[in-house]
């Protein structure tokens, strides 16, 4: 069965330093699509960063990083120079190529930034 | 502004009255998708849709319409509302393109007590 698995319910980083979230994945097919989501106490989903099974390259957006590690299938989202308004849930979600229209997420990690 | 825009934000409700969550997206998208989210459990989806008048069921569809008349509307609809259903909601719609991910609404928490 295809699976996401978020082992940290909960991390805490001090402000300025990089955080790595845990996203490891269970699937036999090929073809997939990985995404970090997050949501801050108010509630909305904001799309962080997209990684497809066939990128050469990991992923990249500002100050978010996807650590693909695809033979240990993992996705693991790091965060540099945390700030305060990270402070958020976090969800790792897949794309399956059996499941092209419908997103597969993990049960999250509440990230808190310390001041 | 793109949004995908839900109303209610909040809803308390009665077992077993007629509800509706609208949903609208200003920016074409093709596939529309309703999930619950649910503590520990993250979020599941309801059913999904991938044009017009095209829908299909998600992982927990038990107790939930859809429709799909319009393009840029998709409303959940709970015909007889019971107190598992009491969650927070999320719509959300996204490009046929690869490598987009899911714009969600801003969330409907419903209480059925």
């Amino acid at each position: 069965a295809q699976k996401i698995t978020q082992t940290q319910p909960g991390m805490f980083v001090q402000e300025k330093e990089a955080v790595t979230l845990d996203c490891t994945y269970d699937t036999s097919d090929p073809s997939y699509g990985l995404f970090w989501y997050k949501q801050p106490s108010s509630g909305e989903m904001i799309f962080l960063i997209y990684q497809g099974s066939y990128d050469q390259q990991n992923a990249t957006e500002g100050r978010y990083s996807l650590n693909f590690q695809k033979a240990r299938k993992s996705a693991n989202l790091v965060i540099s120079a945390s700030q305060l308004g990270d402070s958020a849930m976090y969800f790792c979600a897949m794309r399956f190529s059996g499941s092209a229209r419908q997103l597969t997420f993990g049960s999250g990690t509440q990230l808190t930034v310390l001041p | 502004e793109a949004q995908v825009t839900q109303n209610p934000r909040y809803l308390i409700t009665v077992t077993g009255k007629k509800l509706t969550v609208t949903c609208s997206q200003n920016m074409n998208h093709e596939y529309m998708s309703w999930y619950r989210q649910d503590p520990g459990l993250g979020l599941r989806q309801i059913y999904y849709s991938m044009n017009v008048e095209v829908t299909d069921k998600g992982d927990v569809p038990e107790g939930y319409k859809v429709s799909r008349k319009e393009k840029r509307n998709f409303p959940l609809i709970l015909e007889s509302p019971s107190p598992n259903q009491t969650s927070l909601y999320f719509c959300a719609s996204r490009s046929v393109r690869e490598g987009y991910g899911y714009t969600f609404g801003s969330g409907t928490r419903l209480t059925v007590v």
